[in-house]
């Protein structure tokens, strides 16, 4: 399977703990965006990288969270001190310069 | 800041019924506009996008949409629907030009349940 992948696919944690999930992209993308869902509402935009630079964050992005992607290849997103309003599925997408993103099956994130 | 409105929250269609999803975008520039379907239990899979030429373009499954510049809408549409078409469908743009990011703004989704 050549597609994006996201490990792990669920995670439960408790409050107040840290919590890491990684994208790998597929192989020939440069791009790299990562995305939040809640429930009833459309996946919204976090962060991108081309290769190994971080280019854009949205405000939804507070200092809780930080996003790698050494060597431009997987990317990792932490969360830092989670807090129940943090519970999502988070989603990561690969871009070549066509501008078409591919999804990968996200990471259900429970904050108990 | 784009926008995405999607006015169609739930629809239920009987099988072989004609289908169209709304989609309106609000964006100063020249975007891309695609729209994304999610079956039940799997992720997020490109259904069909515009870029530029032809506005009536064509995507998987027997899906069309129509993008339509002067109404900044980029409708859905499908003649005959099948239960296999069940699912959550998005509409989604992305600015378009050098030194953007390319980040999709995503509607908040119609969910399409088809009866037999």
């Amino acid at each position: 399977d050549t597609g994006v992948s996201q490990d792990p696919r669920h995670k439960i944690t408790k409050r107040g703990q840290n919590v890491t999930f990684r994208c790998d992209p597929i192989s020939e993308h440069n791009r790299l965006y990562w995305y939040r869902q809640t429930l009833g509402q459309g996946p919204e935009f976090l962060t991108y990288f081309q290769n190994e630079a971080q280019l854009e964050k949205s405000r939804l992005l507070s200092d809780r969270f930080s996003a790698e992607r050494p060597k431009g290849s997987f990317s990792t997103l932490e969360i830092q001190r989670t807090e129940q309003g943090d519970s999502a599925m988070y989603l990561c997408a690969s871009s070549s310069r066509t501008d078409t993103q591919y999804f990968g099956p996200g990471t259900r994130l429970t904050v108990l | 800041a784009q926008s995405v409105s999607q006015h169609n929250h739930h629809v239920i269609l009987s099988e072989a019924a004609s289908l169209e999803l709304g989609c309106n975008y609000s964006y100063g520039g020249t975007v891309n506009l695609f729209w994304y379907v999610q079956y039940p239990g799997q992720h997020l899979q490109l259904l069909l996008k515009y870029f530029s030429g032809d506005p009536l373009v064509k995507g998987i499954k027997g899906f069309e949409a129509e993008f339509i510049k002067s109404k900044f809408s980029f409708n859905l549409r499908k003649p005959s629907v099948q239960w296999s078409d069940t699912a959550e469908y998005f509409c989604a743009v992305s600015p378009r030009g050098a030194g953007t990011a390319s980040k999709l703004t995503f509607g908040t989704g119609t969910r399409l349940q088809v009866t037999l």
